[in-house]
């Protein structure tokens, strides 16, 4: 069974531009969820899918921030325009039920920097 | 609010020792609670995880955690260390909010293992 997929696995832009982050779930999974972790702190939630509604989005920063998920499949996390604090490594994860005690299964994740 | 503390930055332990990463938490109601680990430009690897039931829970790659509900504490521990146990952990909080799955991440233990 594959994992979850993202791409790319780096991206280095300049302050203003903009940048389209992919995720592609597990097979079968309903659930997708994007964290993102800044330099030496904790990773941090940002938003959770079930199939292609926003279940919730409490942890988007701002409105810079664009979370799709069209047809419940792949995810794409557009942020625009960029800024220098975007800067981490954002996660994506997914889980087949929307049970609390569900294990959320993780991507390598893409490593954003903006110069 | 949900938290979690990994008190260490880093832990040094030699190969062959048993290791302990500490994890606390605060959380309202029961909690669920998670270990993952990071390997050098890998994802987050799901280890194990507490629901209910026993307090041992064992996962893998030969490791183990104990939840203590009167100390709120979620110790990972392994009997004997390796050196390709040289990772990242995070231990992470699942509350019980309705309609809530996100986990709650601490900010990262550092364990290094010498040869």
């Amino acid at each position: 069974e594959a994992g979850v997929t993202q791409f790319p696995s780096h991206s280095v832009i300049e302050k203003g531009q903009t940048v389209t982050l992919r995720c592609d779930p597990i097979s079968g999974h309903d659930n997708l969820y994007w964290y993102r972790r800044v330099m030496g702190k904790e990773i941090k939630f940002l938003l959770h899918f079930v199939k292609e509604s926003k279940q919730d989005e409490s942890g988007m920063p701002n409105n810079r921030f664009l979370a799709e998920r069209t047809g419940g499949t792949y995810s794409t996390l557009k942020v625009q325009p960029a800024e220098l604090e975007d800067s981490g490594v954002y996660f994506c994860a997914s889980s087949q039920l929307p049970r609390a005690g569900d294990t959320q299964y993780f991507g390598p994740g893409t490593r954003l920097t903006v110069l | 609010a949900q938290s979690v503390a990994q008190p260490e930055d880093q832990v040094n332990v030699a190969e062959g020792n048993p290791l302990t990463v500490k994890c606390t938490y605060s959380v309202s109601g029961n909690p669920y609670l998670f270990w993952y680990v990071q390997y050098p430009n890998r994802g987050l690897q799901f280890l194990l995880k507490y629901i209910t039931g026993d307090n041992l829970v064992k996962g893998s790659y030969g490791f183990e955690a104990e939840f203590n509900k009167s100390q709120t504490s979620f110790h990972l521990k392994k009997p004997s260390a390796l050196v390709s146990d040289s990772a990242l952990y995070f231990c992470a909080v699942r509350g019980h909010t309705s309609g809530t799955y996100k986990y709650i991440f601490g900010t990262g233990t550092r364990l290094k293992v010498l040869a």
